[in-house]
């Protein structure tokens, strides 16, 4: 079972625009909120986090939403540039869960310019 | 430089030959995890460790093993078990009471 659940798997925006990828989750013990960033062959990297206790944590042209009754949570990439394309990977993870981190499926993002 | 190395990058074996993949970190953190990477699956996790000489199966620890005998290193062996073994494999570690993760570069694993 999927414990975080990702969309859309590709995205293709122009140069620019605004980019968003969603992700919702089912355990409500997950506290830590994190998006990892990933170019070809390379290992993720940590891009932006949240916690439950803000709706919003904005980091230059990175931007993430918390919706904590909805149990969603969601990346909007600002002016996108093509330097952005990669794919993107949500996660969540909490104390209760052991400190195992659960991923979303990836979005490959594409800009054009 | 502080961070997670992997080795090698890229590896070949042949069917039915297990294989150990190196994760050495020097950013002294407790906790070690090792990942698999397939297209339009993410990230799944195969085994974890918090403390040395104590690891724990993730969710598709069934064909590999693990061992941690020091802190600074987590090798992971891929044995002829494993169906499906070719993929790219992600090391991880995080500091004890943080949760931000800190990933390798990966060594892609082919299985000819």
């Amino acid at each position: 079972q999927q414990q975080v659940k990702q969309s859309p798997q590709s995205l293709i925006v122009q140069k620019g625009g605004i980019s968003i990828i969603n992700c919702a989750y089912e355990n409500t013990a997950f506290d830590y909120f994190p998006w990892y960033q990933q170019f070809p062959g390379k290992g993720p990297a940590l891009l932006i986090a949240i916690r439950p206790d803000v709706s919003e944590k904005k980091e230059g042209r990175f931007t993430i939403s918390f919706n904590k009754s909805a149990k969603q949570f969601s990346l909007h990439i600002m002016d996108s540039q093509p330097g952005d394309s990669a794919t993107y990977f949500c996660a969540a993870s909490g104390l209760n869960t052991g400190n195992q981190f659960y991923f979303g499926t990836g979005t490959s993002l594409t800009v054009i310019p | 430089d502080g961070g997670i190395t992997q080795s090698p990058k890229y590896l070949f074996r042949k069917e039915g030959q297990n294989v150990t993949l190196s994760c050495e970190q020097n950013l002294n953190h407790d906790a070690m995890y090792w990942y698999r990477q397939d297209p339009g699956q993410g990230l799944r996790l195969i085994y974890y460790s918090q403390i040395v000489n104590d690891f724990q199966k993730g969710d598709i620890a069934e064909g590999y093993s693990v061992s941690r005998e020091k802190k600074e290193s987590f090798p992971l062996t891929v044995t002829s078990a494993q169906k499906n073994p070719t993929a790219f494999y992600l090391c991880a570690s995080n500091p004890t009471g943080s949760d931000e993760q800190f990933f390798g570069p990966g060594t892609r694993l082919t299985v000819l």
